[in-house]
């Protein structure tokens, strides 16, 4: 069966420190993997999408960035954290050969102060 | 784009039924997904429309109307476990996904 990992679970960082959040996926080849970000009482937003190795795609312009070193790892980073950026991180996969589902991990809440 | 709209809270009665809306705008449709979000957790899937009709999972059912550009989600037999927040998403290309703001469900009593 697949899984879905994501940490830290909570992270506190101040401003203009620099962020990793690390999502790997379990059980499967060649997932499409996301990265979306909620705020309090808010829908998600999609942040970046990849179908593939060095494949990453930026939805909203900001001072965040994706990387997918490996096919079924997804990592998303600042240089310098605002306040603007505190929010619920979620990393999702779907099926690389297509699907209507997208599997979400536990996410990491991230307070910027 | 895309926009998708829906009420922000609802509240019913245990054992009840209760039905969820969402309308969209959008430039590129394959299909609207319902998600279930506990407070605190992730989200989950629960039902995908691509064509007109209704789609039955157990206590749950969802409804899409593409020349309406309307869709609902109907609970049925409410439980007290059923209180989360319930989002409608529009899949568009690349299987990405675009989330209403979602609406809080609240099951009293």
């Amino acid at each position: 069966s697949q899984t879905i990992h994501q940490w830290p679970a909570t992270l506190v960082q101040p401003v203009g420190s620099p962020l990793s959040l690390e999502c790997t996926v379990e059980g499967t080849s060649n997932p499409n993997l996301y990265w979306y970000r909620q705020a309090a009482g808010r829908g998600l937003q999609l942040l970046f999408y990849s179908i593939g190795i060095d494949q990453i795609s930026s939805e909203v312009p900001q001072n965040l960035s994706a990387s997918r070193p490996q096919d079924r790892q997804f990592i998303l980073s600042s240089k310098k954290l605002l306040l603007s950026d505190s929010g619920f991180y979620l990393c999702a996969w779907s099926p690389g050969t297509g699907g209507d589902e997208q599997y979400f991990g536990p996410g990491t809440r991230l307070t910027v102060t | 784009g895309q926009s998708l709209e829906q009420p922000s809270e609802v509240t019913a009665v245990e054992g009840a039924i209760v039905q969820m809306n969402c309308t969209y705008q959008t430039s590129g449709f394959y299909g609207l997904s319902w998600y279930q979000q506990h407070d605190g957790g992730a989200p989950t899937f629960l039902s995908y429309n691509a064509l007109d009709g209704l789609e039955e999972t157990g206590r749950f059912s969802s409804f899409l109307s593409r020349s309406d550009s309307y869709g609902y989600l109907l609970l049925q037999e409410l439980q007290m476990k059923d209180s989360a927040s319930y989002f409608c998403a529009v899949t568009g290309g690349g299987n990405k996904l675009t989330f209403g703001t979602g609406t809080q469900l609240k099951v009293e009593l």
